[in-house]
């Protein structure tokens, strides 16, 4: 079975400091990786996403990922850290046996906080 | 082009009522899906409807049941609630094709709270 572990529920960096949130997965066929972000009392948006391709995955926000899979991992990173980036990031994984079926399996989040 | 919406934004029940969730769409999305997100559990899957038809389901009781319209619009029923079942569900759409590959869009969500 496919699941996700993210390192760290709670994250605190400063304004202007690189943002590093970890995830790692785990899955016997090649996974479909994503990052979301929510904001309080609001859903889920999509930062960015791997399906196949580049390593490297550039999303919104300045944000970027990068897909390894000798580490089973997808870290998602920022250079350099904004108050409006305080929030949950979500990793998530799909379990696809086919292209037109699946589910995303979550990670517990790892809440960001920002501090001037 | 508007996003998913989800009616009502919140909900207060009591133990042994049902209750029903909806969820529209983004316009030529013909995939829904639901999620509930506790602070306990997380987020987790509930089932996924494709052209009015169930494709996929999670790991949750009888209890909680959905439908697919013909207009895509989709419903959430959860029967005979309980303390539990308060919680965060989300919905989320995909593109036309429904595949793996295209972004999941999600709703606001509908915050359920059982007394």
């Amino acid at each position: 079975a496919q699941s996700v572990t993210q390192l760290g529920s709670h994250v605190s960096v400063s304004e202007g400091a690189l943002v590093l949130l970890r995830c790692n997965y785990s899955s016997s066929v090649p996974p479909y990786l994503f990052w979301y972000v929510q904001y309080p009392n609001q859903g889920l948006q999509l930062l960015l996403k791997y399906t196949t391709g580049a390593t490297l995955v550039k999303g919104i926000n300045g944000f970027e990922a990068e897909f390894k899979k000798s580490e089973t991992s997808f870290h998602l990173t920022k250079p350099s850290a904004h108050m409006s980036d305080a929030a949950e990031y979500f990793c998530a994984v799909t379990v696809a046996p086919s292209y037109n079926t699946d589910k995303l399996i979550f990670g517990t989040g790892t809440r960001l906080q920002v501090f001037p | 082009k508007a996003g998913v919406t989800q009616t009502p934004r919140y909900l207060i029940k009591t133990r042994g009522q049902q209750v029903t969730l909806s969820c529209s769409p983004i316009s030529g999305h013909r995939s829904v899906s639901w999620y509930q997100q506790t602070p306990g559990q997380g987020l987790q899957f509930l089932f996924e409807y494709f052209s009015e038809t169930q494709r996929n389901k999670g790991n949750f009781p009888g209890r909680f049941s959905g439908r697919q319209f013909s207009n895509s619009r989709s419903e959430m029923n959860v029967s005979t609630l309980e303390l539990g079942d308060s919680a965060l569900y989300l919905c989320a759409s995909r593109g036309t094709s429904g595949r793996t590959t295209d972004t999941q869009y999600f709703g606001p969500g509908t915050r359920l709270t059982v007394l």
